[in-house]
C-alpha cells in the first residue's frame, strides 16, 4: 500500500531535549516536505527536499534541521525544543511532474507538545 | 504570506445539499489543488487544476478555475454526513525560482445529518 509513515504520532517532552520525527515513503519519490499546522495558521512549511542531499528551507525553518540520506527517509530534527514548537507536524511527498509539483501523500501527523 | 485563502472560513449545511467552498490567490499559478482533511489527520488529495483548465470534475466534486480572477471554485454535490471535514486549496506558484505548494486557511464544512 502506498503511504508515508510518520513516527511518532504523538509526543510529548520537555524544553532542550533533542527529539526527531521520522518520516518514510514507499512510492519512490523525489520530493519530499514537512509542514506545521497551527490554529489559525494554516499549514507552514519547514522544509523540503527535491532529491537525495538536496534540501532547502520553506516558510518556517528555524529551530529545524532535515536530512536526506535516502530518497525514502527525510527526518525532521528538533536540536533544542521549545515551547513555540508544539504543533501538529505533517510529512509529504510527490512525484516532481517536469513543471510545478504534483500530488501530495501526507502522512497522519505527529502532534509534538513541548512542556 | 499566503497565497491561497478560502472563503467561507466555515460552512454548515444539511445533507444532500450542495457545498460550494472558494479560493482566491495572488500571483501566477502553474496548477491548484484542491485537498481535505479529517480532523487531526493527514490531508488527502482531491484533485488538481492546471492553469490552462477551466473546469475538472471528480465523482461529486466539480472544481472551476479563473485565472483572470485568480480563483477557484470547489463544489460538492448531493452531500453526505462523511463530507464533514476542512477543505484546502493549495496553489502552486512560481517564488524565487522554484514552485513552491502554498496552502490557504481552510474552510471547515458541516454536513448535518
Amino acid at each position: 500500500e502506498a503511504q508515508v509513515t510518520q513516527n511518532p504520532r504523538y509526543l510529548i517532552t520537555v524544553t532542550g531535549k533533542k527529539l526527531t520525527v521520522t518520516c518514510s515513503q514507499n512510492m519512490n519519490h523525489e520530493y519530499m516536505s514537512w509542514y506545521r499546522q497551527d490554529p489559525g495558521l494554516g499549514l507552514r512549511q519547514i522544509y523540503y527536499s527535491m532529491n537525495v542531499e538536496v534540501t532547502d528551507k520553506g516558510d518556517v525553518p528555524e529551530g529545524y534541521k532535515v536530512s536526506r540520506k535516502e530518497k525514502r527517509n527525510f527526518p525532521l530534527i528538533l536540536e533544542s525544543p521549545s515551547p513555540n514548537q508544539t504543533s501538529l507536524y505533517f510529512c509529504a511527498s510527490s512525484f516532481l511532474p517536469g513543471r510545478g509539483t504534483g500530488e501530495l501523500f501526507f502522512g497522519e501527523g505527529s502532534r509534538l507538545t513541548v512542556l | 504570506s499566503q497565497q491561497g485563502e478560502e472563503d467561507p472560513q466555515a460552512l454548515s449545511i444539511q445533507e444532500g445539499e450542495n457545498a460550494t467552498m472558494n479560493c482566491s490567490y495572488k500571483t501566477s499559478i502553474n496548477n491548484l489543488q484542491w485537498y481535505r482533511q479529517n480532523s487531526g489527520r493527514g490531508l488527502v488529495h482531491l484533485i488538481l487544476i492546471r492553469s490552462n483548465e477551466r473546469e475538472k470534475h471528480s465523482g461529486r466534486l466539480r472544481v472551476t478555475l479563473d485565472t483572470s480572477k485568480k480563483s477557484s471554485s470547489l463544489l460538492i454535490t448531493a452531500s453526505r454526513a462523511a463530507d464533514t471535514a476542512s477543505y484546502f486549496c493549495a496553489t502552486d506558484a512560481l517564488i524565487d525560482s522554484s514552485y513552491k505548494l502554498i496552502f490557504g486557511s481552510g474552510t471547515r464544512l458541516l454536513v448535518r445529518p
